[in-house]
């Protein structure tokens, strides 16, 4: 079975650009969630969708939103691009049932902005 | 307010011998965690995991131990491999909305040495 994909893997945008990323969960996985891992603050939980639908989120600004399709990919938008969004964007898939399971991650996106 | 603690930033060991990564946590709620290991530029790859009604978890040559009353888990890595060389990370995630919000520690990067 195919793990999470994410595109691209690496880009580079200027202050005030905005930049969309996408994320292919494992098939079956109906959850996806958002991360953001930087130096200083480590892997962040920016928010997580299921079955089209925001369900968890954050404590991001608004200029960071999301959004998922009925084949459970999603996509992460980040509007108003500043410096300090430099960071490694990670998506998690998991099957979005209630109890314990686990969230398995793909490799990454790499955002610097400039 | 860090709800995840890894107060190692660092661990070095000798091939051979066991590797023991720590984690507390602050958070009671809190009722599955869950270790990660993680190359630079890559996602975390799920190691192992444990719900908060056992106190032990094995799987080849990883054991999670938590004790609930202290808030701690560890990972006991036997015998650790230098192909083990990578930053862990220990993840927690609590019951009813937040089930799919994992909460990570800032990591302990683990090198063993030939």
């Amino acid at each position: 079975k195919a793990g999470v994909t994410q595109t691209p893997r690496y880009l580079i945008k200027t202050r005030g650009q905005q930049v969309t990323l996408s994320c292919s969960p494992i098939s079956g996985h109906r959850s996806v969630s958002w991360y953001q891992q930087t130096p200083g603050q480590g892997l962040q939980f920016l928010f997580e969708y299921f079955s089209e639908t925001q369900r968890n989120k954050g404590n991001f600004p608004g200029r960071f939103s999301g959004r998922q399709f009925s084949n459970s990919r999603s996509e992460m938008n980040v509007s108003t691009l500043e410096l300090g969004d430099s960071a490694l964007y990670l998506c998690a898939s998991n099957l979005g049932g209630t109890g314990e399971e686990t969230q398995y991650f793909g490799p990454g996106t790499r955002l610097l902005v400039l | 307010d860090q709800q995840v603690k890894q107060n190692s930033p660092s661990l070095s060991v000798q091939e051979g011998r066991i590797s023991i990564l720590n984690c507390d946590y602050t958070n009671s709620m809190f009722d599955y965690f869950l270790w990660y290991k993680k190359y630079p530029a890559e996602g975390p790859t799920f190691l192992i995991s444990i719900s908060s009604i056992k106190d032990k978890n094995e799987d080849g040559r990883f054991t999670v131990f938590l004790n609930k009353s202290a808030k701690h888990l560890s990972l006991h890595i036997v015998p650790s491999q230098p192909g083990d060389s990578a930053v862990y990370f220990c993840a927690a995630s609590g019951s009813g909305g937040s089930n799919y919000k994992l909460t990570f520690g800032k990591g302990t990067l683990l090198t063993v040495n030939p």
